[in-house]
């Protein structure tokens, strides 16, 4: 089945390391993504992961993947007041070469001045 | 190149009533998913046209439908509308729909639909 899981909230200093965190259950899963949602606006992909990886980084961010024990998370290096926002993990399942995104319940990351 | 738009923005409407929700995708892209956001919910995928073909469907009842034109522009549609189909509407379009490095799923800014 399809179940993806985060923390609903996450508080962090300006320029520490803010670290999200996800599960999913379907091993099936091919890519899997983090997509960031400012108030008031639509979902910005963030980046994504294929599913043999267990590390990509790009720029301040850092996505980390177990797969066996099917735990994702992205680290956001010197976070700044701009990163406040709510942060969803997907997974994409291909199903008889259709793609269904389940995506997760989102965080909300709070930054404190 | 311009990102994925959507019209209207914001609407309000009464319970009974229909609605149309319009989706452009990016240029290019022949994949166009439908999802509802809501705060109880969260992100829900309602369905998936790609080359005027629905191709991948989610667990809405009927009175969610949808359709996609020849130029990839789709348009969502919920009848007898009921307080509990409150909520944002996104759509995001992709080349193919398919998973792949390239070819992931770009979101518009999201419908906001008030029923009353």
């Amino acid at each position: 089945g399809e179940d993806v899981e985060q923390s609903l909230f996450l508080s962090v200093r300006e320029g520490d390391s803010s670290v999200i965190n996800c599960t999913y259950t379907d091993s099936s899963s091919t890519y899997l993504y983090w997509y960031k949602q400012e108030p008031g606006a639509g979902l910005q992909l963030l980046t994504y992961i294929f599913s043999n990886m267990d590390m990509k980084q790009d720029q301040r961010l850092t996505v980390l993947l177990n797969k066996k024990d099917k735990h994702l998370s992205l680290r956001i290096a010197d976070t700044q007041t701009g990163d406040s926002a709510i942060y969803f993990c997907a997974e994409s399942i291909s199903n008889f070469g259709n793609e269904k995104l389940t995506f997760g319940t989102g965080t909300r990351l709070t930054i404190i001045p | 190149k311009a990102g994925v738009t959507q019209t209207p923005r914001y609407l309000i409407k009464t319970r009974g009533q229909q609605v149309t929700l319009s989706c452009s995708p990016i240029s290019g892209h022949r994949s166009v998913s439908w999802y509802q956001q809501t705060p109880g919910q969260g992100l829900q995928f309602l369905f998936e046209y790609f080359s005027e073909t629905q191709r991948n469907k989610g667990n809405f009842p009927g009175r969610f439908s949808g359709r996609q034109f020849s130029n990839s522009r789709s348009e969502m549609n919920v009848s007898t509308l009921e307080l509990g189909d409150s909520a944002l509407y996104l759509c995001a379009s992709s080349l193919q729909g398919a998973p792949s490095r390239t070819d992931t799923q770009y979101f518009g800014p999201g419908t906001r639909l008030t029923v009353l």
